[in-house]
């Protein structure tokens, strides 16, 4: 079975420190794809990052940076330099090649403080 | 280009009841998804239409339903309410087949359902 842990139920830091969230993913496909989405108080998830299960490679956007380790079934997303307007509800996903579906962890609602 | 858009965005219906929410996707985009947000299960994938046709589906009883019309645009119906039916409901449009894994999705608003 698929499965998104999301271990941080809530966490608030301080405007422009760094914050990391956790994802953890359990699945028995060879070939499957991560997510993460960013849901602001307006409700719609907005799409952040796709990574596939071959590409381990970082990737940082801006203040955003993501860091997919295969050894211990992780991706965890990183905000640097952290701003208010980040405050939402931050949902990691995997979606398997073998039914399409996607499974969605818990999220993590982060508060930024001014 | 206009984004997702869901229609209604706040409803209250009663038990016993059924409902019919709409979603009309990005022009262009074919394919449309909905899920069910709720505190207790988290989000949840319901399923999934493209070129008028259910391509997947979550597992969910079959009071849930939907379905998509030659313009792309979704419905869909909740018949028999419960009262755990109470839920944020998402739709997300993309252009090809929505697999998740191919194609990035674009979320709308969703509608608010309460039931009493």
């Amino acid at each position: 079975a698929q499965k998104v842990t999301q271990a941080q139920t809530e966490i608030s830091v301080v405007e422009k420190e760094d914050v990391t969230l956790d994802c953890v993913y359990e699945t028995r496909d060879t070939t499957y794809y991560l997510f993460w989405y960013k849901q602001p108080p307006s409700g719609e998830l907005v799409f952040l990052i796709r990574r596939n299960s071959f590409d381990e490679q970082n990737e940082i956007s801006g203040r955003y940076s993501w860091n997919f380790q295969k050894s211990t079934s992780s991706f965890n997303f990183t905000i640097t330099a952290s701003q208010v307007v980040d405050s939402a509800v931050y949902f990691c996903a995997l979606s398997g090649n073998r039914d399409d579906k996607i499974i969605f962890g818990k999220g993590t609602r982060l508060h930024i403080l001014p | 280009k206009a984004g997702v858009t869901q229609t209604p965005r706040y409803l209250i219906k009663t038990r016993g009841q059924q409902v019919t929410l709409s979603c009309s996707p990005i022009s262009g985009h074919r394919s449309v998804s909905w899920y069910q947000q709720t505190p207790g299960q988290g989000l949840q994938f319901l399923f999934e239409y493209f070129s008028e046709t259910q391509r997947n589906k979550g597992n969910f009883p079959g009071r849930f339903s939907g379905r998509q019309f030659s313009n792309s645009r979704s419905e869909m119906n909740v018949s028999t309410l419960e009262l755990g039916d109470s839920a944020l409901y998402l739709c997300a449009s993309s252009q090809g087949p929505g697999i998740p894994s191919t194609d990035t999705q674009y979320f709308g608003p969703g509608t608010r359902l309460t039931v009493l």
